[in-house]
């Protein structure tokens, strides 16, 4: 158990909807990064928030938004979803030295 | 533009085989490269490299760092099934106080009985 808790573990849903991914990172840690794997993929690397501001942006399509929370807790929401945007959804978190990463949401959009 | 290439993509090795596994960055602010399995979920994590030349090693699996040439290697001798996963590697450097982690795509490794 890595300590980071990501929630739902599945998610099934039609295009044109807007779901939230929700992310605890391990106790202590400021640093939040979202990730996305489609199948077969590496790991696309789509934002990074710390202590509650963002830092980082990188493949993140303007649908997709996060934030981070005064309780470190981050959240990734995603709207107007297509089939394209169906995949793992990773949150890892870090302080200082490797990050842990959660079990990811599979995300299926239908 | 930081990168972080992978090779080869996929590899298919019978057990026992010994396979290397290559990553090589071009980062800014580079901190340390770490090195990841991933199997069915969450990526976990193997290695962390900070300085040229020193060898981590840990059971069958080892890893090294050249940052002059800028890349790694890991290596996993007499190869068994269970380590069939994607290895990933990752550079983490230092963006405005912070740190930032850029994946490779991963390399699949499949270990054949």
């Amino acid at each position: 158990d890595s300590g980071v808790t990501q929630t739902p573990k599945h998610l099934i849903t039609a295009t044109g909807q807007r779901v939230t991914l929700r992310c605890s990172p391990r106790s202590g840690d400021l640093s939040v990064y979202w990730y996305q794997q489609s199948l077969d993929q590496g790991l696309q690397f789509l934002i990074q928030y710390y202590n509650g501001e963002e830092r980082a942006k990188g493949n993140i399509l303007e649908r997709f938004s996060a934030q981070q929370f005064p309780d470190l807790h981050s959240e990734l929401n995603l709207s107007s979803l297509e089939l394209g945007d169906s995949a793992l959804y990773f949150c890892a978190s870090s302080g200082r030295g490797e990050a842990f990463f959660g079990q990811g949401t599979r995300l299926t959009v239908v | 533009e930081d990168k972080v290439v992978q090779s080869p993509l996929s590899l298919v090795v019978h057990e026992g085989d010994t396979v290397t596994l290559n990553c090589s960055y071009e980062v800014t602010n580079f901190r340390s490269l770490l090195w990841y399995k991933q199997e069915k979920k969450a990526p976990t994590f193997l290695f962390m490299l900070t300085s040229s030349g020193i060898e981590k090693k840990s059971g069958r699996l080892s890893s090294i760092l050249d940052k002059k040439e800028l890349f790694s290697i890991l290596n996993i001798t007499a190869t068994q099934t269970g380590d069939s996963a994607i290895y990933l590697c990752a550079v983490e450097a230092s963006d405005s106080g912070t740190y930032k982690y850029i994946f490779g795509t991963g390399t699949r490794l499949k270990v054949l009985a």
